[in-house]
């Protein structure tokens, strides 16, 4: 079984409606992450949590809120989805810095926005 | 500043070695990582390589580090088709923020 897990992978929605992505891992660490890939963009992080009260905003903060249910859940919320969202999504994690602060990506979420 | 410079496209000829180039601009990063995607999958992680090192080998993998020119290298020896991905360097800042390249498409032709 895959240690982080994304769902749904695809996901095509119309302008204006409210999407959550969502996002569980199995390997036990305490931080975790979303970011959004554009091609030529390379990742940009959009949140990140380092437990579960603890949120923060990234670079493309704007659009999304989050949602730290769990250690093990992150879910990423578009309230009004708009077309330049359209993008792959990935979550990551991370274990609590000192054991090379590697972080480990999900498989992805293809979002569409038409 | 963060900044993660890589050049696009790379192509090279099957058992031949490859070598992506990245730039970065942050002398605070304590780790530096090499990730690989493949078509409609996740980021893998390669390798990475500590701050105060300056080359480390695994396997078909050499990474090589210059902190004071801020250039991290991959090279990839005897290179095959299942190679062919695209290549993210990243490097690790302040509160672990991981700042990522745009990514080198490596295109290795039969």
């Amino acid at each position: 079984d895959a240690d982080v897990t994304q769902t749904p992978r695809n996901r095509i929605t119309k302008t204006g409606k409210r999407i959550m992505l969502e996002c569980s891992q199995t390997k036990g660490h305490d931080r975790m992450y979303w970011y959004r890939q554009d091609p030529g963009l390379g990742l940009r992080l959009i949140y990140y949590s380092f437990d579960v009260k603890d949120i923060n905003k990234g670079e493309i903060s704007d659009g999304y809120s989050v949602s730290r249910q769990a250690q093990a859940k992150f879910s990423l919320s578009l309230e009004s989805a708009i077309p330049n969202q359209t993008a792959l999504y990935f979550c990551a994690t991370s274990a609590v810095s000192g054991s090379s602060d590697t972080q480990y990506f999900g498989p992805g979420t293809r979002l569409t926005v038409l | 500043g963060e900044d993660v410079e890589q050049s696009l496209f790379l192509s090279v000829r099957e058992g031949d070695s490859s070598v992506i180039n990245c730039t970065y601009t942050d002398s605070s990063s304590t780790y530096l990582y090499w990730y690989k995607q493949e078509p409609g999958a996740g980021l893998q992680l390669l390798t990475y390589i500590f701050s105060n090192m300056d080359m480390k080998q695994d396997q078909r993998l050499t990474v090589l580090l210059n902190k004071k020119d801020k250039h991290l290298s991959l090279r990839i020896a005897d290179t095959q088709t299942g190679d062919s991905a695209i290549y993210f360097c990243a490097e690790i800042i302040r509160f672990q923020k991981l700042v990522f390249g745009t990514g080198t498409r490596l295109l290795v032709s039969p």
